[in-house]
């Protein structure tokens, strides 16, 4: 069965460092590929997707995501960790069904930015 | 401006009424969903239409009813039938079936 992985529900950086929110996939054909980002009592906000062709992704907000399909991953990254990146992150698929498509949404990592 | 609006972004029941949540957009979507939110488990989708007069059930449909009369409008009722109705429910839209979802605010719904 399809499904998505997202290490780590709480992930916790300084402001100015690294941010990286990992994603795992299974599927037995290259899925498209969502991040999401979810601030505190909102909707869902489309941070970047992968559906064919180069697999960096860039963005909104300096965010990117690279597919890698040998590791069946698709982890986000930004250089540098800004106060209002404080948010949560989901990270989606999408296969193919027969006849249908189904979006499978991971549990989500909660990233906390450190002063 | 177009976007999804979803009201009213809290309500509060009392358990054994039916309650419905409202969801409308002005994209000229074609598709729309309805997730349910749990902290911890991510989105699950109750219920998804993929054009105006037709709907289909997702993976946890049970207690929940939709109708698709308009394009515009997919609201959600949460019946008495559910049994833990108390969530954070997010409707989406997207362009057509399989494409990309847009979300809206959410609703917060507690019932006591």
């Amino acid at each position: 069965a399809q499904s998505v992985t997202q290490l780590g529900s709480h992930v916790s950086v300084s402001e100015g460092a690294l941010v990286l929110l990992r994603c795992n996939y299974s599927s037995s054909v290259p899925p498209y590929l969502f991040w999401y980002v979810q601030y505190p009592n909102q909707g869902l906000q489309l941070l970047l997707k992968y559906t064919t062709g180069a697999t960096l992704v860039k963005g909104i907000n300096g965010f990117e995501a690279e597919f890698k399909k040998s590791e069946t991953s698709f982890h986000l990254t930004k250089p540098s960790a800004h106060m209002s990146d404080a948010a949560e992150y989901f990270c989606a698929v999408r296969v193919k069904r027969p006849g249908t498509y189904k979006y499978i949404f991971g549990t989500g990592t909660r990233l906390k930015v450190l002063a | 401006d177009g976007g999804i609006t979803q009201s009213p972004k809290y309500l509060f029941r009392k358990e054994g009424q039916n309650v419905t949540l409202s969801c409308e957009q002005n994209l000229n979507h074609d598709a729309m969903y309805w997730y349910r939110q749990d902290p911890g488990q991510g989105l699950r989708l109750i219920y998804y239409s993929q054009i105006v007069n037709d709907f289909q059930k997702g993976d946890i449909a049970e207690g929940y009813s939709v109708s698709r009369e308009k394009k515009e409008s997919f609201p959600l009722t949460v019946t008495s039938a559910q049994k833990n109705p108390t969530a954070f429910y997010l409707c989406a839209s997207s362009i057509s079936w399989g494409s990309e979802q847009y979300f809206g605010p959410g609703t917060r719904l507690t019932v006591t």
